[in-house]
């Protein structure tokens, strides 16, 4: 089966480093995603990676190793509205997406 | 911001009752999906389509179904609500011309069975 891990929860203090975790398997690959949803809202694009190495966009930077179906998402200079779950996703090779079940990120003072 | 909107966002209905929960776009996108989400799980995808008159159902269909008469606009219906419809039901968009193939969502409808 298809399956996407990533921790359940972490807790990061403001203005420190952050970095989530993802591993994948899926059936093909088509690209691997990143989203952030705050509490009680829609999700919202982060990145998107389909060849191995880093995209970096301003505070948030994502890895992608496909060889062994990993992925993280480094949060710099962490602040308060970070506080948010982040998503990983992975489109398979029938270019539909699998989702990760979020991992809840606590920003403390 | 993307244009992407849903109505109603909350509702409370009782056991028995047809809705319709209502997804529309001003983003000329072909593609459109909705998913179900409840707390801290993965969404998972209903129906989707390909653009007008196309639809397919998803891994979880949920005894839902869709309708795509206008690009725009891409409602979902439940016949029957049950108390396991009760979740948070998010309507997406996408650009098959992005490279990276972002999905736009709305802001979502969440639902209540009693």
């Amino acid at each position: 089966g298809q399956n996407i891990d990533q921790p359940t929860e972490m807790t990061a203090t403001e203005g420190a480093i952050v970095q989530i975790n993802c591993t994948y398997q899926t059936s093909g690959f088509n690209g691997l995603f990143w989203y952030q949803q705050h509490a009680g809202e829609a999700p919202t694009f982060l990145s998107y990676n389909v060849l191995d190495g880093l995209e970096e966009k301003g505070r948030f930077s994502s890895f992608l190793s496909r060889s062994k179906g990993y992925s993280y998402l480094l949060l710099k200079e962490l602040q308060m509205k970070d506080s948010a779950s982040y998503l990983c996703a992975v489109m398979d090779s029938n270019y539909q997406l699998i989702w990760g079940a979020g991992t809840k990120l606590i920003i403390k003072p | 911001e993307a244009d992407i909107y849903q109505t109603p966002r909350y509702l409370v209905i009782g056991t028995g009752k047809k809705i319709t929960l209502e997804c529309s776009q001003t983003m000329g996108h072909d593609k459109m999906y909705w998913y179900q989400q409840d707390p801290g799980m993965e969404l998972h995808l209903i129906h989707y389509s390909y653009g007008v008159n196309s639809t397919e159902k998803g891994d979880l269909s949920s005894e839902s179904t869709v309708s795509r008469i206008r690009t725009e606009h891409f409602p979902l219906t439940l016949e029957s609500a049950r108390p396991s419809h009760t979740s948070q039901y998010l309507c997406a968009s996408s650009d098959p011309g992005l490279d990276t193939g972002e999905l736009f969502f709305g802001e979502g409808s969440r639902l209540t069975v009693l």
